[in-house]
């Protein structure tokens, strides 16, 4: 059974700095990643998606890496703002297909100080 | 574009109540999925469409949760006799061609 989980579980830091979030999930039979950004009280927003064959994706000040075979994968966010401030999720899909239902770790829930 | 709506954005209900929420996908968009979000955790999966059919309903908790799509775009999760412990945020995603899933911004249901 696929497992997820995020460390830390909050983190506080100020403005300015650089920092790393980290997922990790038990069966490495995965299609793809998929990371989330969830502000108080609101839905998900899609973040980056890495698929399987890939080792990183970029999005502006954020980069995700993916290593499969050690069941890892780290979302770092450069020069962090205020605005960054929210709960950060990993997923992956539940039975190994590239659709079908979404396995989500806890969350990470970043405060960055001004 | 349009992305996913879900309505009502808040339901407060009575214990015992059946309540209706709807979620309406981003056009064109062939795959929708109901999961549900308790307080820091999160979202756990309910319900995948493909199209008019649920193809995985696994993660529905029990035959008070049903869920059903006729024409293959918007989506209804119906709940009877509601219990406290259903309270939660009700989150509905779709997705098209491409793996990634696009949420809605959710309904927070509390039963009293």
């Amino acid at each position: 059974k696929q497992e997820v989980t995020q460390i830390p579980a909050a983190l506080s830091v100020p403005e300015g700095e650089n920092l790393v979030l980290n997922c990790s999930f038990t069966d490495s039979a995965i299609y793809n990643l998929q990371w989330f950004r969830q502000d108080p009280g609101k839905g998900l927003t899609s973040l980056l998606l890495i698929q399987s064959s890939q080792r990183e994706q970029t999005s502006g000040r954020l980069n995700a890496s993916l290593d499969k075979s050690s069941g890892r994968s780290t979302l770092y966010i450069a020069a962090s703002q205020p605005g960054d401030s929210a709960t950060y999720l990993c997923a992956v899909p539940g039975y190994g297909g590239s659709q079908g239902n979404l396995i989500f770790g806890k969350g990470t829930k970043l405060s960055v100080k001004p | 574009g349009a992305g996913v709506s879900q309505t009502p954005s808040n339901k407060v209900t009575e214990k015992g109540k059946y309540v209706e929420l709807r979620c309406d996908p981003i056009s064109g968009h062939t795959a929708l999925y109901w999961y549900r979000q308790s307080l820091g955790q999160g979202p756990e999966f309910l319900i995948y469409f493909q199209g008019t059919g649920a193809a995985d309903d696994s993660g529905l908790p029990n035959d008070r949760f049903f869920a059903v799509r006729p024409e293959g775009s918007v989506s209804t999760l119906k709940i009877q006799r509601t219990e406290r412990g259903d309270s939660a945020m009700y989150l509905c995603a779709s997705s098209g061609r491409g793996d990634t899933q696009y949420f809605g911004p959710g309904t927070r249901l509390t039963v009293l």
